[in-house]
């Protein structure tokens, strides 16, 4: 989607940091989305942010918010094989229904 | 188990013959909406729905058809298809159109039309 953009490509190595980011355009996005696309499966909720929040930290996942900047960041430690997937990132806006706009999503190849 | 639950999951069809892609959830949600996904374009929502009998477009709704009589279900109908539709289609609800939570996807619907 052209209201949220992300690279397309990631490759990184078993054990290091991933960084996914995401940028988007209207700073009335209340809130941020990750999901996770394993092959074959649907898209999982990972975790959101709300707009109001500069941080989030969930076991290995952080995410990031720059308001200023309208970025978002993915940040997995200790990558393993099992986070090889599709990563999108989504926002929602209220005076657009709520409706969850996406990037065209990062694939993330994990290698050992 | 809650979830959402698509049918088929793999469909190829001929160009013109109606087809109906069936979505069905059991977590008393509210709002409903359909997703096409093609490469390099993310998922693109095509309809979706408030509630009962409350539909409203997407960002790509031409040569679709949706339709709301039950909470639970939200087919999605292809009256005369084309090959530009193909594609891999995802149904998702939330608990409402805020979505705070995030929406719950099905599987997901692999359709060809040739």
């Amino acid at each position: 989607g052209e209201d949220v953009e992300q690279s397309l490509f990631l490759s990184v190595r078993e054990g290091d940091s991933s960084v996914i980011n995401c940028t988007y355009t209207d700073s009335s996005s209340t809130y941020l989305y990750w999901y996770k696309q394993e092959p074959g499966a649907g898209l999982q909720l990972l975790t959101y942010i709300f707009s109001n929040m500069d941080m989030k930290q969930d076991q290995r996942l952080t995410v990031l918010l720059n308001k200023k900047d309208k970025h978002l960041s993915l940040r997995i430690a200790d990558t393993q094989t099992g986070d090889s997937a599709i990563y999108f990132c989504a926002e929602t806006r209220p005076f657009n229904d709520y409706k969850l706009s996406f990037g065209a999503g990062t694939t993330v190849t994990v290698r050992a | 188990e809650a979830q959402v639950t698509q049918n088929p999951r793999y469909l190829i069809t001929v160009t013109g013959k109606k087809l109906t892609v069936t979505c069905s959830q059991n977590m008393n949600h509210e709002y409903m909406s359909w997703y096409r996904q093609d490469p390099g374009l993310g998922l693109r929502q095509i309809y979706y729905s408030m509630n009962v009998e409350v539909t409203d477009k997407g960002d790509v709704p031409e040569g679709y058809k949706v339709s709301r009589k039950e909470k639970r279900n939200f087919p999605l109908i292809l009256e005369s298809p084309s090959p530009n539709q193909t594609s891999l289609y995802f149904c998702a609800s939330s608990l409402d159109r805020t979505s705070n939570y995030g929406y719950t996807f099905g599987s997901g619907t692999r359709l060809t039309v040739v």
